[in-house]
């Protein structure tokens, strides 16, 4: 069965600090992988990640896919309050070429 | 710019009712997708469209309709409201399935 595990499943941070959110996946046909940020709406999409190795920057946010080792990380340094969010791991691919989520991570960024 | 819209933004109904999820679009985009999220289970596919007049089953397809009669509009109907769809519902589209979807706002269900 396709799956998306991210881990932690939560974590409280202080204002300045650095995390590292991790995505981990078992899913035939892989296609791309998606980071979302989802605070109390809808999911905002951050990042799409199809080639190993190289990584994708956006401000304090980085990103960066080991196809070998079917895993994702999502940076974020010099953390904000702003930050603090759920944020969402997906996988395009499976069988049907849909989209698979993770159950997200919640960050909780303290002042 | 709209992008992905979506009606009710909040809904109370009874076991039994039945209700339709109204989702629109206006960037011209193929495919289409409905979404439930329910805590510690992440979001789930409903069921998707890859063009007007087709449509197909997601994860969790029970107890849900949909159709695509255009390209911009893709609702979702409960035909008998039950207390396991208290959920909040997401509609997503995109130019392919590999590309990135953009979310709507969410309704939030709530099924007594």
């Amino acid at each position: 069965e396709d799956k998306v595990v991210q881990s932690p499943l939560s974590l409280v941070v202080h204002e300045g600090d650095t995390v590292t959110l991790n995505c981990s996946y078992e899913v035939t046909n892989f296609r791309s992988l998606l980071w979302y940020k989802q605070e109390k709406k809808a999911p905002t999409f951050l990042f799409m990640l199809t080639s190993s190795g190289i990584e994708k920057k956006s401000g304090r946010l980085s990103s960066i896919l080991d196809k070998k080792e079917l895993f994702s990380i999502l940076n974020i340094t010099a953390t904000q309050t702003g930050d603090s969010a759920v944020y969402l791991c997906a996988v395009v691919g499976g069988a049907t070429n849909k989209l698979i989520f993770g159950t997200g991570t919640l960050l909780a960024v303290q002042p | 710019n709209a992008g992905v819209t979506q009606t009710p933004k909040f809904q109370v109904l009874k076991t039994g009712q039945s209700m339709t999820l109204q989702c629109a679009q206006d960037m011209n985009h193929e495919y289409m997708s409905w979404y439930r999220q329910d805590p510690g289970m992440g979001l789930r596919l409903i069921h998707y469209s890859v063009g007007a007049g087709i449509t197909d089953q997601g994860e969790v397809p029970n107890g849900y309709n949909v159709s695509r009669s255009t390209t911009e509009d893709f609702p979702l109907r409960l035909l008998s409201a039950a207390p396991s769809q208290t959920s909040v519902y997401f509609c997503a589209s995109s130019t392919t399935k590999r590309e990135t979807q953009y979310f709507g706002p969410g309704t939030r269900l709530l099924v007594l």
